[in-house]
């Protein structure tokens, strides 16, 4: 089990450029979710994925943000235009039989750190 | 959602036990306990989870207040190693949105 694969694992980008954030969840996993982390606001959640629906989106900052999953495999996090607030590591986190009061447990890859000058 | 509080931080000698206290006074019935953590520069890592009674595994072990009201990770031989943040968390049982809600954690430092 390869883990969950995030790519690029670093992205440096000036302002107004779009940027595309790609990641590849455990195969098998039906939930995909994409967390930012930043030290003053922490890890939020920004979007989760069903069966490659969005269920909840209600963490995405702005029309900026978008996310997309057209396979059971992949998931991008797009973000245009880019901003330096948007500064931060990204992260994508997969489980599987999710859904009751037992929430399986989520695998995260080793994230993205944007930096937006 | 109930709610969790942890320490801040926290300081173990390498070898000793570390044990991480949660409070989560507000959890429901059928809302289970989860610990993550998170080493520097990678992304979080589940450690363990229960509902109500001591879970155990290769990593940690959890144990529940009768109550449920508390919680306590231990770390029973830390190493350097597991110096990281731990994160105790307790995902809403009523509903199935799926989020995780990472408060601040406790920054546990493993020294020599």
């Amino acid at each position: 089990d390869a883990g969950v694969i995030q790519s690029p694992r670093h992205e440096v980008t000036e302002m107004g450029q779009e940027v595309t954030l790609r990641c590849k969840p455990i195969s098998g996993h039906d939930y995909l979710f994409w967390y930012r982390q930043t030290m003053m606001r922490g890890l939020e959640l920004l979007i989760y994925f069903n069966n490659n629906v969005p269920i909840d989106d209600s963490g995405m900052p702005e029309d900026r943000f978008s996310a997309k999953m057209p396979n059971a495999s992949f998931s991008t996090l797009k973000i245009q235009p880019s901003e330096p607030r948007d500064s931060a590591v990204y992260f994508c986190a997969s489980s599987r039989n999710f859904g009751s009061s037992y929430n399986s447990p989520l695998h995260f890859g080793n994230g993205t750190r944007l930096t937006v000058t | 959602d109930a709610k969790t509080t942890q320490p801040p931080s926290m300081d173990c000698a390498e070898g000793r036990a570390a044990n991480l206290p949660c409070n989560h006074s507000t959890i429901s019935g059928n809302e289970y306990v989860y610990w993550y953590r998170q080493i520097h520069s990678q992304g979080p890592q589940y450690i363990i989870h229960g509902l109500k009674n001591n879970e155990t595994n290769e990593m940690a072990s959890l144990i529940i207040t009768e109550d449920r009201k508390s919680s306590t990770l231990i770390l029973p031989h830390a190493t350097l190693r597991d110096t990281a943040v731990y994160y105790c968390i307790v995902p809403p049982g009523s509903s199935n949105t799926g989020k995780l809600i990472f408060g601040q954690g406790t920054t546990l430092q493993v020294k020599p």
